[in-house]
């Protein structure tokens, strides 16, 4: 398995809803991220797992909150977010650092806050 | 701000032609990579190079990397639709598990 697949695919959340995204990956990495990105614009980092602690937090707001329950899965819990919050949020994961082979991405979450 | 400047920001060329497209970054890394995002869906990894490296190919990609002028190149031969994308790069942050990604390149490829 070669994935790192994300649920759902689209997500449509009002202001006061609390939801979550999932991520999940096979292939034995050790790293899980968490990126956001706008239209036309690059990824941003949010959150890196490394052995399934929170390694970096790139001064998110706390209405986002992540969860690593294990080596497999990357979770982001959503809460009362605000309509700039409507993004693409993708997982990836990566062997070490990813000085390697890289990051293994997910198709992403296309979320809509209303 | 590490993140890098990619250009151009968009590039149009017939199916056949060569694409090129540059990235420029402002510290020093271990390596670079490229990647490929098609309609706003997941990244695809293409291609690594490591500071000690000047030259990669691999199908019809070629990367070059000049650590001296900070930037490097990808280059894409005889291209097709299929290559229709948008290419970023991203470089590492050293000593941490964090990748900077660039502006990208929005590419299209006509038929």
């Amino acid at each position: 398995d070669t994935e790192v697949t994300q649920t759902p695919k689209h997500l449509v959340m009002g202001m006061t809803n609390k939801k979550s995204l999932k991520c999940e990956q096979h292939m034995g990495h050790r790293a899980m991220y968490w990126y956001k990105q706008k239209a036309k614009k690059p990824p941003e980092l949010m959150f890196v797992y490394s052995y399934e602690k929170l390694s970096i937090n790139e001064s998110v707001p706390s209405r986002f909150s992540p969860e690593c329950p294990n080596s497999s899965l990357l979770n982001l819990h959503l809460h009362a977010l605000q309509p700039e919050d409507s993004a693409l949020y993708l997982c990836a994961s990566s062997q070490d650092r990813g000085q390697l082979y890289g990051y293994t991405f997910g198709s992403g979450t296309r979320l809509t806050v209303v | 701000s590490q993140q890098g400047e990619e250009d151009p920001q968009a590039l149009s060329i017939q199916e056949g032609e060569n694409a090129t497209m540059n990235c420029s970054y402002k510290t020093s890394i271990n390596n670079l990579q490229w990647y490929r995002q098609n309609s706003g869906r997941g990244l695809v990894h293409l291609i690594l190079i490591r500071s000690n490296e000047r030259e990669k190919h691999s199908g019809r990609l070629r990367v070059t990397l000049d650590t001296s002028k900070k930037s490097s190149s990808l280059l894409i031969t005889a291209s097709r639709a299929a290559d229709t994308a948008s290419y970023f790069c991203a470089t590492d942050v050293t000593g941490t598990y964090k990748y900077i990604f660039g502006t990208g390149t929005r590419l299209k490829v006509l038929a």
